[in-house]
């Protein structure tokens, strides 16, 4: 069980937006920033969005981070059959003083 | 470039020890955080430990503590974890992960390849 809760799988369609969400708590989300990773089939994550909502140089801007008290939300627009990969969120918990990972969400672009 | 180059993986047997290196090159290793990260086989992330730049901050999941030592030597560039007592839950791909300026980031913005460590008798 995680500590950050992740639906197990999300779909769409090419072109389409499709959102993944991440709910923790006050002692992770609620009061640290949040940071999401792609992961591609047999290879290392890759990190998509830090600090909530920023974009590392040369992610798409297609991909954008929220966060909103104790949860947060990938959303990925004018989705790509190269989209179609592990998503997970992640954020530093105060109460437990260790980092923690949702559980992921396979994206199925269909 | 930067590069992390995690070695020491292999198989052993439950209760044994092993100890991984991460050697890291093309940034001023003292002067980030650094992180293991390990997944299972077809399963999710989980933090192991992380470590500050000067070594003054460690912290541990709560599924390796007391077995599992981090430590860095920055003249080296290098990190390492020391695992003990090693159990079946164990056997998971282990990736050494560059953290921010600050202990408590997440955002971990290069990673090595990994090295496998596997448990079993």
């Amino acid at each position: 069980q995680s500590v950050l809760t992740q639906p197990p799988s999300a779909s769409g369609t090419p072109g389409q937006r499709v959102t993944i969400s991440c709910s923790g708590s006050s002692s992770n989300i609620g009061s640290n920033y949040v940071y999401w990773y792609q992961q591609l089939p047999g290879t290392a994550p890759k990190l998509l969005i830090y600090r909530n909502n920023q974009r590392p140089s040369g992610v798409p801007d297609r991909f954008s981070g929220s966060k909103s008290g104790t949860s947060a939300s990938l959303a990925i627009s004018g989705l790509r059959s190269e989209d179609e990969a592990d998503y997970y969120c992640a954020a530093w918990d105060d109460s437990l003083s260790q980092g923690v990972f949702g559980g992921g969400t396979k994206l199925t672009v269909l | 470039e930067v590069q992390l180059v995690e070695s020491g993986g292999g198989l052993v047997q439950p209760g044994r020890s092993l100890r991984l290196s991460c050697a890291a090159s093309g940034f001023t290793f003292d002067d980030y955080a650094m992180h293991w990260v390990r997944q299972a086989p077809g399963k999710g992330l989980e933090w192991v430990s992380g470590i500050s730049w000067n070594s003054g901050s460690i912290g541990y999941a709560d599924s390796v503590k007391g077995r599992f030592t981090i430590s860095r030597d920055n003249a080296k560039n290098s990190l390492y974890l020391q695992m003990n007592s090693l159990r079946a839950e164990d056997t998971a791909l282990y990736y050494c992960a560059k953290g921010g300026y600050s202990y408590g980031i997440l955002g971990f913005d290069y990673w090595g390849q990994g090295t496998l460590v596997t448990v079993s008798s």
